[in-house]
């Protein structure tokens, strides 16, 4: 099992700029969460989607945000335009609902906006 | 605020001494869970203890659960350098699937 997988794992870019982050679930698995880590915020939730629908997305911070999961093995979170203030470690997780709901974690994408 | 709290922020301890790590929360749970972070890497899970439990163990991990007071702790018995991480909890409300981290217990075990 190759758990979750997440692409880039690292992501420089200049502010203005379009960022998609992408994220490959766990076989199987029914839900799949975004979240954003900082320092300062520490691990916040995003979005998360069951069996590929958006259920909450109230974590969004802004327009700018918008995610998306066309089919049960992938999903994509993307940022236009960019700013500074996105930089921090962005995980996906996925997990099986209806069973524990213990949540498997990618490896993160590291964002950094200039 | 977040719904899980950690406590303490930091903890150093030496090799071979237990840690005892507190996260306290404010709502009706289904379950809360325990998870591990070593730097620049994802979430790891832990440990998972439903609300009709007081007490599990795994390994050199006990957790406890006070539906009373709103609390849990994480022991970690005989613990070894390579338990240095961060530790969050998380809860499962009752309202939904979604997980809620707190801020996390740094912990730092000195060879």
């Amino acid at each position: 099992d190759a758990g979750v997988i997440q692409s880039p794992r690292h992501e420089v870019t200049e502010m203005g700029q379009e960022v998609t982050l992408r994220c490959k679930p766990i076989s199987g698995h029914n839900s799949l969460f975004w979240y954003r880590q900082t320092m300062m915020r520490g691990l916040e939730l995003l979005i998360y989607f069951n069996n590929n629908v958006p259920i909450d997305d109230s974590g969004m911070p802004e327009d700018r945000f918008s995610a998306k999961m066309p089919n049960a093995s992938f999903s994509t979170l993307k940022i236009q335009p960019s700013e500074p203030r996105d930089s921090a470690v962005y995980f996906c997780a996925s997990s099986m609902e209806g069973g524990n709901n213990e949540q498997f974690f990618g490896p993160g994408t590291r964002l950094t906006v200039l | 605020s977040q719904q899980g709290e950690e406590d303490p922020q930091a903890l150093s301890i030496q090799e071979g001494e237990n840690a005892t790590m507190n996260c306290s929360y404010k709502t009706s749970i289904n379950n809360l869970q325990w998870y591990r972070q070593n730097s620049g890497r994802g979430l790891v899970h832990l440990i998972l203890i439903r609300s009709n439990e007081r007490e599990k163990h795994s390994g050199r991990l006990r957790v406890t659960l006070d539906t009373s007071k709103k609390s849990s702790s994480l022991l970690i018995t005989a613990s070894r350098a390579a338990d240095t991480a961060s530790y969050f909890c998380a809860t499962e409300e009752t309202s939904g699937s979604r997980l809620t981290f707190g801020e996390g217990t740094q912990l730092t075990v000195n060879p």
